[in-house]
């Protein structure tokens, strides 16, 4: 049982640039997100999955696309990387009573 | 939106030493939840809270539901060297239209001198 995992855990791109950020987990959970964290600021909701075939925007989302693959895996995806999207994501899924589970991060690092 | 402010936002200490950190909101939630966060790595949950008033433990820690449902408290007991970190509160409103969706504090980043 890993719980949440995300790929890769650190990345280099350049301005313009295109990637995708991969989460998976194996708890059996509906609800899945995306955070962006950055200094000083705690964790911004970037997009959210209610449920599988859902996704809905959270507090940050311009810049990003999500994919919600199947019910264990929900991708983060940025078409033009921009240096303000330098930043370390983190992946979550939804337990009881509203408990969230995250990955170890994706650093990522735009120039 | 709501905002969280969690303070302090830094706190050097001994090793030994309480420590005591809160999170105020600008509206009610119905559940708090607190977080650490070791250098590299993911937020692990510590502790979570679901009625205003309630105090909760977890080993060294306790965390507290306020009363007004706009705040919460987290203290840790006799701090060791791996309290190392940073500390997150969150809040969010379970049931409707939330999803789960949480809001999370600044952080306290935790320095403990042995």
């Amino acid at each position: 049982n890993a719980g949440v995992t995300q790929t890769p855990k650190f990345q280099v791109l350049k301005t313009g640039q295109s990637m995708t950020l991969q989460c998976a987990q194996d708890m059996n959970h509906n609800s899945m997100y995306w955070y962006r964290q950055d200094p000083g600021m705690g964790l911004r909701l970037i997009y959210y999955s209610a449920s599988e075939g859902t996704t809905d925007k959270g507090e940050v989302p311009n810049g990003y696309n999500v994919s919600r693959l199947n019910k264990r895996e929900f991708s983060l995806r940025l078409e033009s990387a921009a240096p303000s999207q330098t930043s370390v994501y983190f992946c979550a899924s939804r337990g009881t009573r509203d408990t969230q589970y995250f990955g170890p991060g994706t650093r990522l690092t735009v120039l | 939106g709501q905002q969280l402010n969690q303070s302090p936002q830094s706190m050097f200490i001994q090793e030994g030493e309480d420590v005591s950190m809160n999170c105020t909101s600008s509206s009610i939630f119905n559940t708090w939840l607190w977080y650490k966060q070791d250098p590299g790595e993911g937020p692990v949950l510590l502790i979570a809270l679901y009625k205003a008033g309630e105090l909760t433990s977890n080993g060294r820690l306790t965390a507290q539901f306020g009363i007004t449902r706009k705040d919460s408290f987290l203290n840790i007991s006799a701090s060791i060297p791996s309290d190392v970190g940073i500390y997150f509160c969150a809040g969010t409103n379970a049931g409707g239209t939330s999803y789960g969706k949480l809001t999370f504090g600044q952080g306290t980043i935790l320095t403990v001198h042995p």
